[in-house]
């Protein structure tokens, strides 16, 4: 079946702009994750949707940062004003239940976020 | 503020069994193990979890510590498909991703 897909795959932008990361998750699956992964590093979490209301978003770096996910299925991640360090492969994942304790998360293979 | 420590990198031979440490000595008694790999320019993907009772699927097992401060992530025949960085989390709140370690295999 159909896993976690992101868009675009590559997004290359410049600094101050605005820019818009699609999520599409395992169809059925309530939980959505974003993380944001650096070069070297492990993904770094950023924010968790129940549904469609975000249940923890205290990893977002910012206020630039904003994620929805209006119908409980697709979601987007809403960066404004980029700056060079958001630079970056933003991750999505997706899970059946989103108990954060047990439930395995599907990624899909990132959206790279090149800030000029 | 990473909760499980792993190595850096190890290393192993194409077909011989591979054994990946990861410490957790603060885990709660309610926290599972999970292990992920993340192979080059894809996404992390799920490799097996546990929470006390030693763990077998068709990619790996998981052995598990009585104390649960520690867990071995056991690849039976390692493969070059095996070639990944390997992450170890506790599943609670706070998902937290170390830098895992990178298992190299050599055909």
């Amino acid at each position: 079946g159909a896993g976690v897909s992101q868009t675009p795959s590559n997004k290359v932008t410049e600094k101050g702009k605005y820019v818009e990361l699609r999520c599409d998750p395992i169809s059925g699956h309530t939980a959505l994750y974003w993380y944001r992964q650096s070069l070297g590093q492990g993904p770094e979490f950023l924010i968790y949707f129940q549904g469609t209301g975000a249940a923890d978003d205290s990893g977002l770096p910012n206020d630039r940062f904003f994620a929805v996910r209006p119908e409980g299925s697709v979601s987007t991640l809403k960066i404004q004003r980029t700056e060079r360090g958001d630079s970056a492969v933003y991750l999505c994942a997706s899970s059946l239940t989103g108990d954060r304790d047990r439930d395995t998360q599907y990624f899909g293979p990132g959206t790279r976020l090149t800030v000029l | 503020d990473a909760k499980t420590t792993q190595p850096n990198s190890m290393e192993s031979n194409e077909e011989e069994p591979v054994h990946l440490p990861c410490n957790h000595s603060t885990i709660s008694g309610t926290d599972y193990i999970h292990w992920y790999r993340q192979l080059p320019s894809q996404g992390p993907e799920y490799v097996i979890h546990g929470l006390t009772s030693n763990v077998n699927n068709r990619m790996a097992s998981l052995a598990i510590a009585e104390d649960r401060k520690s867990s071995t992530l056991i690849l039976h025949r390692a493969t070059l498909r095996d070639a990944a960085v390997y992450y170890c989390i506790l599943g609670d709140d706070k998902i937290i991703f170390g830098k895992g370690t990178r298992l190299h295999i050599l055909p």
